[in-house]
Formats: structure tokens, C-alpha cells, sequence
């Protein structure tokens, strides 16, 4: 059974500076991992999809990086801003359609 | 392009009550998902409409819950009679067969107690 684990639960960082974000993954037969943004109160929105065959994709500040072998996403944020304060979540798409979540990382930018 | 809704936002219902829940996917969308957070834990899978067939109902807790999603445009989830564990938020995401990869794009989500 798949099982992610996003490390660290919480983060607090001055504005400006940059940070990583970790997903770890049991199962490397994944199809593609997608990360998320949840906002208190709202839905999910994608940052980034992964395809198993890509090892990154990058938006704007946002730069996510897949090692399917090892089991590993990182979620890089380069000069963070207050805005981006939120939960953010990754996710692995197996055989059917099915995904699985982490338990995300609340992130705080303090100004 | 409006997005993922889902409707209510929010629903109080006492224990045996039945509660539906409504969810209409991006347009043009085959893929159509529930999934449910409760407190404290991850988001979870349980099931995956393609079109109005059920490909994959895996996740569904037991047969209290009932989904339906008749002409392969909105989709319901019903759970009846309603039991204090079936507290969460309930997710629904839709994707487009063939396209971007399957990428997900979520609802804002139905809040559910069951006092």
C-alpha cells in the first residue's frame, strides 16, 4: 500500500528567504505526483504536475523535482512572500486513477 | 472555465440524518473523484466515476455511502443513515481523460459534522 510522508509538518520562515518542501513516497510504481496548495477554508489548488518520466517542472518561484528511485518530491519556493502562507500537499497517482495524499506542511512566511 | 463546485459548503446533520452532497466537475471533465479528509488525518480516495460507470470505488468507507453520477455530469454522494465518524470534508476533483496527465483540479470542498 502507497503511503506518503511530507516532512516537515510545519514551517515558519522570514519573507524573502528560500525553502525546500519534502514528500517522500513508499511505492515507486507511481504514475505522476501533482503538489497542492490548500488556503484555511478552501479547496486544493495545483501548483505542479509531475509525469514519472520528468524529474521537474518549474512555475514562476515554484520548482518541483521528482527522483521516482529513491521516493522523493521536493517543493522548491524561492523568495518567499507572506502570500504564500498555506498548506501545501503532495500527492501520488497509482494504477486507476487513484491518488495518495500526504499530511502536508503548514507554511508560514512571516513578513 | 468555471471550476470544480461543490454544494453545500457546509452541512450540520444529527446522527441517522441523510445528507447528500452535490458535485459538478469542469466541463468537458470524464473523470470525476470523491475524497474525504477527516480531522487531523490525510485526504482520502473513495471512488473515481468515469463518466456515469464507477471505475474505481475502493474507498468507500461501507454501503452507508452511495454515489451516483446519472448522465456523466454531476455526481452526488449520499450517506445514509449519518454516523458521528462520517465527519470530514468531502473533496470532489475532475479530470479530463487523456489531458495534462490526468492532472486533478479539486473542488473547494463540502464540511460535514454529524453531531
Amino acid at each position: 500500500k502507497q503511503e506518503v510522508t511530507q516532512i516537515p509538518a510545519a514551517l515558519s520562515v522570514p519573507e524573502g528567504e528560500n525553502l525546500v518542501l519534502n514528500c517522500s513516497f513508499t511505492d515507486s510504481a507511481i504514475y505522476n505526483l501533482q503538489w497542492f496548495r490548500q488556503d484555511p477554508g478552501k479547496g486544493l489548488t495545483s501548483l505542479l504536475l509531475i509525469q514519472s518520466s520528468q524529474r521537474e517542472q518549474t512555475s514562476g518561484r515554484l520548482n518541483a523535482s521528482l527522483d521516482k528511485s529513491s521516493g522523493r518530491s521536493t517543493l522548491y519556493i524561492a523568495a518567499s512572500q507572506p502570500g504564500d502562507s498555506a498548506t501545501y500537499l503532495c500527492a501520488v497517482r497509482v494504477t486507476g486513477n487513484q491518488f495518495y495524499f500526504g499530511t502536508g506542511t503548514s507554511l508560514t512566511v512571516i513578513p | 472555465e468555471a471550476g470544480v463546485t461543490q454544494f453545500p459548503s457546509h452541512s450540520v446533520i444529527e446522527k441517522g440524518q441523510t445528507v447528500t452532497l452535490r458535485c459538478d466537475p469542469i466541463s468537458g471533465h470524464d473523470n470525476l473523484y470523491w475524497y474525504r479528509r477527516v480531522m487531523g488525518k490525510e485526504i482520502k480516495f473513495l471512488l473515481h466515476f468515469v463518466k456515469e460507470s464507477k471505475q474505481d470505488e475502493s474507498g468507500m468507507p461501507n454501503n452507508r455511502f452511495l454515489a451516483e453520477r446519472t448522465g456523466g455530469t454531476y455526481s452526488t454522494l449520499k450517506v445514509q443513515p449519518a454516523e458521528l465518524e462520517d465527519s470530514g470534508v468531502y473533496f470532489c476533483a475532475s479530470s479530463q481523460i487523456g489531458r495534462g496527465g490526468f492532472e486533478q483540479f479539486f473542488g473547494p470542498g463540502t464540511r460535514l459534522t454529524v453531531l
